[in-house]
């Protein structure tokens, strides 16, 4: 089964952009049928979804959040990205990427990394 | 946008003792919500889609149950490795959202 793995800054300051990738290994993004998420869980440990991506670049976001967030595909490195704008410290939380099903089910998450939005 | 809620907040509980957990939502979600398990210092871990489908690899022990805006994740008998937080989680025309969570401790 596939394995997906989150990168980047463990350390963003506010009104920054936060920039996070996820590497898919044992499966490749492009073969379809599966769309990408990313979800966050805060300090209190509440999850929030933030939104997916398909292969082919169609994307939906948290209406909560579109205003601020852009989600990307490279299906060339088998990776796709986060970006959030205009970080503040209520935007620090575990982001961690996942493997969706049939637009809903989070079948497969990677072990997730925390940012911290600090200056 | 459906706002799940789950109870209750924490359930304590002994090895091989039977769990009941609920998930209410604010408008029906029909048979599409699902149930994670979290463990400390891990990601969720899908256990039930579709309500009442395990997901691959998960044991016979859990269960899933409800339709419209009651569900129920029931544990037969809970092993060392299920005292843990449980999530519920549910996708409506705004996106996924997922319950406030379930902590199942060691009593």
């Amino acid at each position: 089964q596939v394995q997906l793995q989150e990168s980047g800054p463990g350390l963003v300051k506010p009104s920054q952009t936060l920039s996070l990738t996820c590497t898919v290994s044992g499966g490749s993004i492009s073969s379809g049928g599966f769309y990408w998420s990313w979800i966050r869980q805060f300090p209190g440990k509440g999850l929030e979804w933030i939104g997916y991506i398909y292969y082919s670049g169609s994307t939906s976001y948290n209406p909560s959040l579109k205003r601020r967030v852009t989600i990307s595909v490279d299906t060339s490195q088998n990776q796709f990205s986060l970006k959030l704008r205009s970080v503040t410290a209520a935007d620090t939380a575990v982001y961690y990427c996942a493997k969706t099903e049939l637009q809903q089910w989070l079948v497969q998450w990677g072990p997730g990394t925390l940012v911290t939005v600090s200056s | 946008e459906v706002v799940l809620t789950q109870s209750p907040a924490t359930l304590s509980l002994s090895p091989g003792e039977g769990a009941t957990l609920s998930c209410r939502a604010s408008q029906s979600v029909s048979s599409y919500l699902a149930w994670y398990r979290q463990k400390p210092g891990q990601a969720p871990r899908l256990l039930i889609y579709d309500t009442s489908t395990r997901a691959n690899g998960i044991p016979a022990r859990f269960s899933g149950s409800g339709s419209g805006t009651d569900f129920t994740l029931t544990i037969s008998s809970l092993e060392p490795e299920d005292f843990a937080v449980y999530y519920c989680q549910q996708r409506d025309n705004w996106g996924l959202t997922f319950g406030g969570g379930t902590k199942v401790e060691i009593k």
